[in-house]
Formats: C-alpha cells, structure tokens, sequence
C-alpha cells in the first residue's frame, strides 16, 4: 500500500499564480516525520523541509509555505507568486522508524 | 568537494558492459543510499548502508551489486544490465539511518542508458 500519496501528476501555471501541492500520507506510528524535496532539472532532490507529527503548526519561508493537518493526514505546500525557477518535480516523503517514502512527485511547471 | 557527489553523470553502456557508479560525501554521515528513479514511477529505494554495513537490499536483482568500502563511499557495479535499467541513480547519504529527524541529501545522479 502507498503511504505518501500525492494526487496531482502535473500542474501547469502562469508566472505570479499561487499552487498547492497536495500530500496525503499514511501511518499508524504516532511519532513520525513528513519532507519535501524539489528535483529541478538539474536531478538533484534538494531538501525544502521537515516537520514533526507533534508540531502542527504552520510554517511559511519566502514564498513557500506549508500546512499540516494532522486530522486528515496531509501535509500540503504552497508557492506563492510562482517564478520560472520554481519549475520542477515536488516529492513528499515519510519518515517511520528508520524508512523513508516517497510520493510519485508532482511536476510543477510555471510558465512566463 | 560539498554535499554528495557522483560520478559520472551520464553513461551508456551495452547490455554485455561492466560499469561501476560512484558516490562520495563529504558530509561526515554514517548512512548511504542508493535510489533508481525511473521515468514516471516513485523513487525506488534500492540499498541502504549504516557504517559501511548493508542494512537493506530491497529485492533488487543481482545484476547491481553495491560496495561501501568506507562511510564517505558508494558504489553500484553494474553488469549484464537490461534497457529497462536505463533510469536516474540517485545517491544520498544521512547523518544516521533516516528516519526521525534526519533528512537526506542528495547527488545529483548518474543518467544511465542501456542499449
């Protein structure tokens, strides 16, 4: 079974449009940690953040902002005003114990 | 040298080759890991090394065979491969085995092609 779950394949915007990429995830742990990563085209995943299952609280850096919502499993991101630069594969992941899982990524493409 | 390095970043090689890819870190961790990213398809973890020891083999055939011979090393020595091996390899590497409130850091991946 799928424990990270990112429904959206592909998003497309225009330039300065806000996007929300969903992540739903699935544990039966109670303490466990959530990631995203961005893989520009370059291929390097670079680290975004990381959350704990006991702070819920939302957390916002520049444009990027994040919500966890414990109650149904999600912990979703958004990029506000999106640039060209901000074009790139979005991966979710879920840390257990000593596992790491990923979603299937979603490919965000802004245009100019 | 930063961060997690690999090389090379690009090979193509015949079905009959024997290639190896290589990863380095200069981060000072104590686990490695090696992903295959195909097109289209989650990250598939393939081998997980702690202190040099493999810790997980995730049902991955025979033909990729790892070696860590020290905690800032990794290889994945590749023989006989099929065209359905032509996918990203992705190294990365964590202070500890992943988990709690390690994140890892990632190469940038070695494009390999399987003619």
């Amino acid at each position: 079974a799928q424990k990270v779950t990112q429904a959206q394949t592909e998003i497309s915007v225009v330039e300065k449009e806000d996007v929300t990429l969903d992540c739903v995830y699935e544990t039966r742990d109670t303490t466990y940690y959530l990631f995203w990563y961005k893989q520009p085209p370059s291929g390097e995943l670079v680290f975004l953040i990381r959350r704990n299952s006991f702070d819920e609280q939302n957390e916002i850096s520049g444009r990027y902002s994040w919500n966890f919502q414990k109650s149904t499993s999600s912990f979703n991101f958004t990029i506000t005003a999106s640039q060209v630069v901000d074009s790139a594969v979005y991966f979710c992941a879920l840390s257990e114990g000593d596992k790491l899982s990923f979603g299937a990524g979603t490919t965000v493409t802004v245009r100019a | 040298e930063t961060g997690v390095t690999q090389t090379p970043r690009h090979l193509v090689m015949g079905m009959t080759n024997k290639k190896s890819l290589k990863c380095e870190q200069h981060l000072g961790h104590n686990a490695m890991y090696w992903y295959k990213q195909s097109a289209k398809k989650p990250l598939e973890l393939m081998f997980v090394y702690s202190l040099e020891e493999r810790v997980e083999n995730n049902s991955v055939p025979s033909r990729f065979s790892p070696e860590c011979p020290n905690s800032s090393h990794l290889f994945l020595h590749l023989h006989t491969l099929q065209p359905e091996d032509s996918a990203l390899y992705l190294c990365a590497s964590s202070p500890e085995l992943a988990g709690k409130y390690n994140e890892q850091f990632f190469g940038p991946g070695t494009r390999l092609t399987v003619l």
